[in-house]
């Protein structure tokens, strides 16, 4: 399986929007409902924030939503917040508890 | 509350192992598949495998098969991942992460792992 595509790094300013993409194939995105994003701060445990394409686990803001499109799938971060600025990781399940991860997307407020 | 918490840093010479331990808490440890993942430096991260700790079930990446094994302790809700023949390449942060759901919805904070000459 090779890695999920996702921008390097996606920009803005408080209170816009960013998108974050995440391309596979028909055998990973495009063929499962389980995708899931994971926020990362340095030196901090990864935390989901969507699965399932789109449910946000309790107490993740309803800033951040997701969406998917045949072998895209998308995270959006509405009224971008300074806490906001991390990593983010797109994650794809293959099927017998396997994933596939992307190769992340630095968010950077200005 | 749940939590998951991993051992320290370690620092190995080429062609060393490497154990890795997950303490779990807060949940019924054998009730979850536990997943190890790896992050190297500037890359995304790369799924390793995952143990059913009421099983004892494994599964591995391909690339990691024959050197890589898992084990869990539900005595101590304690989970451990061995990596051998350790390379520089191996040098990263694993992390041990609690499955539910078709996603990993706890993570450890992460163990760096370097190898040096």
């Amino acid at each position: 399986q090779s890695a999920l595509t996702q921008p390097r790094s996606v920009s803005g300013s408080p209170g816009q929007s960013v998108t974050i993409s995440c391309t596979g194939s028909s055998s990973d995105v495009g063929g499962s409902d389980h995708l899931s994003w994971y926020q990362r701060h340095p030196g901090k445990a990864p935390k989901v924030i969507i699965y399932d394409v789109n449910k946000r686990p309790s107490g993740v803001p309803d800033r951040f939503s997701g969406s998917k499109s045949g072998n895209t799938a998308s995270l959006t971060i509405s009224g971008l917040r300074a806490e906001d600025e991390a990593d983010y990781y797109c994650c794809s399940y293959a099927g017998s508890h396997n994933y596939v991860f992307g190769i992340g997307t630095e968010v950077t407020v200005l | 509350q749940e939590q998951v918490v991993q051992s320290g840093a370690e620092v190995k010479t080429p062609g060393a192992s490497v154990t890795v331990s997950c303490k779990a808490s807060g949940y019924t440890f054998a009730d979850y598949i536990h997943q190890w993942v790896r992050q190297a430096p500037g890359q995304g991260p790369e799924w390793m495998g995952w143990i059913n700790p009421k099983s004892g079930d494994t599964e591995y990446a391909q690339r990691f098969q024959g050197r890589v094994t898992t084990t869990t302790d539900t005595s101590i809700t304690t989970a451990y991942m061995e990596l051998s023949r350790l390379t520089s390449d191996d040098t990263a942060i694993y992390y041990c992460a609690r499955d539910r759901d078709f996603h990993l919805d706890f993570w450890g904070q992460g163990s760096l792992v370097t190898v040096s000459s």
